[in-house]
């Protein structure tokens, strides 16, 4: 299917376990991003990625790993995952003209116990 | 300092009437972009509408229209004739382009929550 998709959709994990959420787009956009949401802190920038190869911290990205191979996959791992990192996590993505919008995928709801 | 302020944390709205959406934001960078997405309970974050610091006219998508007040830093949602599908959560985010960089990343408000009443 086209678009861009995220799995698990839902995961409960617990503290201390590595855990990788997947991100997927058929567009071959250049740029990529992760965002958190969480209540009262609306969206904020994990990482993002402008190319294959290419990555960069966000506001909030302790904790987290990023790669980028291939220019349609985009995963975040957290490397031993904290009650703080529950939450939901998005993947988007955007064409590399400027003013293009972000597409989102559904989400990830992560929560760790 | 906050960059873009949604000063309403929930609204009501009677459907077919219309409503308007706050939104602040605080740049300094000449070119930006404003953009406004839905959030249904569903989940997903969907596009609605942009506007671009030099557009000279307000942007218009469907019943979605953008109230640009550029002097004023405002950006208002003006949805016309409700319909029950529109209750969701809504976000105002922003762009900066030279103060970015290369990031492309968007700033996001705390959102607000529409309620359509039958």
């Amino acid at each position: 299917d086209a678009g861009i998709t995220q799995s698990p959709r839902y995961k409960i994990t617990e503290t201390g376990r590595q855990v990788t959420l997947m991100c997927h787009q058929t567009w071959s956009h250049s740029y990529m991003f992760w965002y958190r949401q969480d209540l009262g802190h609306g969206l904020r920038l994990i990482y993002y990625s402008a190319a294959a190869d290419i990555t960069d911290k966000g506001e909030v990205p302790d904790g987290y790993v990023v790669s980028r191979s291939k220019t349609e996959n985009f995963p975040l791992t957290l490397e031993s995952a904290t009650r703080s990192q529950t939450s939901v996590y998005f993947c988007a993505s955007s064409e590399s003209t400027q003013w293009y919008e972000q597409y989102f995928g559904p989400g990830t709801r992560l929560t760790v116990t | 300092a906050q960059k873009i302020t949604q000063t309403q944390p929930g609204m009501f709205v009677q459907e077919k009437e219309a409503v308007t959406l706050d939104c602040t934001y605080d740049t300094s960078d000449p070119s930006y972009g404003l953009f406004w997405y839905k959030q249904p309970s569903s989940g997903e974050m969907i596009f609605l509408i942009y506007q671009g610091s030099y557009d000279q006219q307000n942007a218009t998508e469907g019943r979605y229209s953008l109230n640009f007040q550029k002097a004023r830093k405002s950006a208002n949602l003006v949805i016309s004739a409700s319909q029950l599908g529109d209750s969701a959560m809504y976000f105002c985010a922003m762009r900066e382009i030279h103060n970015a960089g290369n990031n492309r990343k968007l700033i996001w408000g705390l959102g607000t929550s529409l309620a359509v009443n039958p």
